[in-house]
């Protein structure tokens, strides 16, 4: 049972333009919502989050969505550039539980 | 604080042996999360703890998986024993409260 969906598996994007990363999610319950950054070897690193009452949260260059009529989440990172190429993982939590699930993964590669 | 430490952060062992994964959260944190990683299932939840407790040890995959918290600061995910197809990196993370988790570098480990 997939709770959280990452459609896109990767996304390739040119330096200076906008990376949009995309997730839908099936659990009402989530009231949490988070992204991570992973580069190889290395743990996931947080990037962003956002709580069930925003819609939107911007931090520098990036900038996260919710739509909770729709169920959506997703990552707007502009302008992007070469250093943002990595693994980006959405993440959901329920404050009545604690539990953190993430989706698959969508690998950006941002060109020169 | 240095962030969440895991040791070793390399395992090769032989299928059968038992293998003891380490894990020493943020000082502070109340929540302890085991991850895995594979190319096939993504970041997968095994199990977490709040306050020492497990809580939630759905994900964990058969009975040769277990889990310990016997105190704040440390955690261990032992298999024993040990399969091939249990190779792949596991990750260690913690947070306060339901908040952002921070993780460790992981664990990769490789069962030949």
């Amino acid at each position: 049972d997939q709770q959280v969906k990452q459609n896109s598996p990767s996304l390739s994007v040119q330096e200076g333009r906008i990376s949009i990363l995309n997730c839908d999610y099936t659990n009402s319950m989530f009231d949490y919502f988070l992204w991570y950054k992973k580069y190889p070897a290395e743990g996931p690193t947080f990037l962003i989050s956002i709580s069930s009452i925003k819609d939107k949260n911007e931090d520098g260059r990036f900038t996260v969505f919710l739509n909770k009529s729709a169920k959506h989440l997703s990552l707007h990172i502009v302008p992007s550039q070469p250093g943002d190429s990595a693994v980006y993982f959405c993440a959901f939590s329920s404050g009545n539980t604690g539990k953190l699930i993430f989706g698959q993964g969508t690998t950006l590669q941002v060109k020169p | 604080d240095a962030g969440v430490i895991q040791s070793p952060r390399h395992e090769v062992t032989e299928m059968g042996q038992e293998v003891t994964l380490r894990c020493k959260p943020i000082s502070g944190h109340d929540y302890l999360f085991w991850y895995r990683q594979t190319m096939m299932r993504g970041l997968e939840l095994l199990i977490y703890f709040n306050n020492n407790v497990p809580i939630d040890d759905s994900g964990m995959p058969e009975d040769r998986f277990s889990a310990k918290m016997p105190n704040a600061s440390f955690s261990t995910l032992k298999i024993q024993p040990s399969e091939p197809r249990d190779s792949a990196v596991y990750f260690c993370a913690s947070s306060f409260r339901v908040t952002e988790a921070f993780f460790g570098q992981g664990t990769r480990l490789t069962v030949v």
